[in-house]
């Protein structure tokens, strides 16, 4: 079975810009979450979606968005870029019978200059 | 406040030795409480879980305990190994309806040959 995939794996962008970060579930899994972990703060919670609508949400701000599709797949936005936004960006996938255990992708690595 | 506070930051043992990592937490209402190893460069990978009732468990070399009176957790690694180098992130999940992740900001381990 497939694990969870994120791409891209790496990107640059600069102030000011927008980005879309993708991630695609295990198979089965209807919950996605995302992350943001930065050396400073560890890692921090940014939202939850089950079944297309999204069923939590951490401390960040409205630049900040998500949405899941029909088929689990999930995108995370992030626009007006700034540079404390560096971070790996984390996506984690859970079962459909055991939400305690999450899986999570290898990250996108999100560099802002 | 909820907070998860892990200790020591850094660790550097010589491989074939025991350390032990610890947690404290001020989550409440309490869930459960997990413990990641994550490689660098790559996203978390769980190692245990526990709820509320459970004081013990075990995969392979690690032990991880939990006093749920105290809140406090500490995972344990047994005959370290040079891949056990890596970063350990203690995570609670609130009990509440949203289950709510709260995470530590993880100890770094390096195992020296």
């Amino acid at each position: 079975k497939a694990g969870v995939t994120q791409t891209p794996r790496y990107l640059i962008k600069t102030r000011g810009q927008q980005v879309t970060l993708s991630c695609s579930p295990i198979s089965g899994h209807r919950s996605v979450s995302w992350y943001q972990q930065t050396p400073g703060q560890g890692l921090q919670f940014l939202f939850e979606y089950f079944s297309e609508t999204q069923r939590n949400k951490g401390n960040f701000p409205g630049r900040f968005s998500g949405r899941q599709f029909s088929n689990s797949r999930s995108e995370m936005n992030v626009s007006t870029l700034e540079l404390g936004d560096s971070a790996l960006y984390l996506c984690a996938s859970s079962t459909p019978t055991d939400s305690y255990e999450q899986y999570f992708g290898p990250g996108t690595r999100l560099t802002v200059t | 406040k909820n907070q998860v506070e892990q200790s020591p930051q850094s660790l550097i043992i010589l491989e074939g030795k025991n350390c032990t990592l610890q947690c404290n937490y001020t989550v409440s209402p309490f869930s459960n409480l997990r413990w990641y190893k994550q490689d660098t460069g790559r996203g978390p990978v769980s190692l245990t879980i526990m709820t509320f009732s459970e004081n013990t468990k075990s995969n392979g070399r690690y032990t991880a305990t939990l006093d749920a009176d105290t809140k406090q957790s500490s995972l344990h690694i047994t005959a370290s190994q040079l891949s056990d180098s890596a970063s350990y992130i203690c995570v609670v999940s609130e009990g509440s309806t949203l289950g709510r992740l709260y995470f530590g900001r993880g100890t770094q381990l390096t195992v020296w040959p």
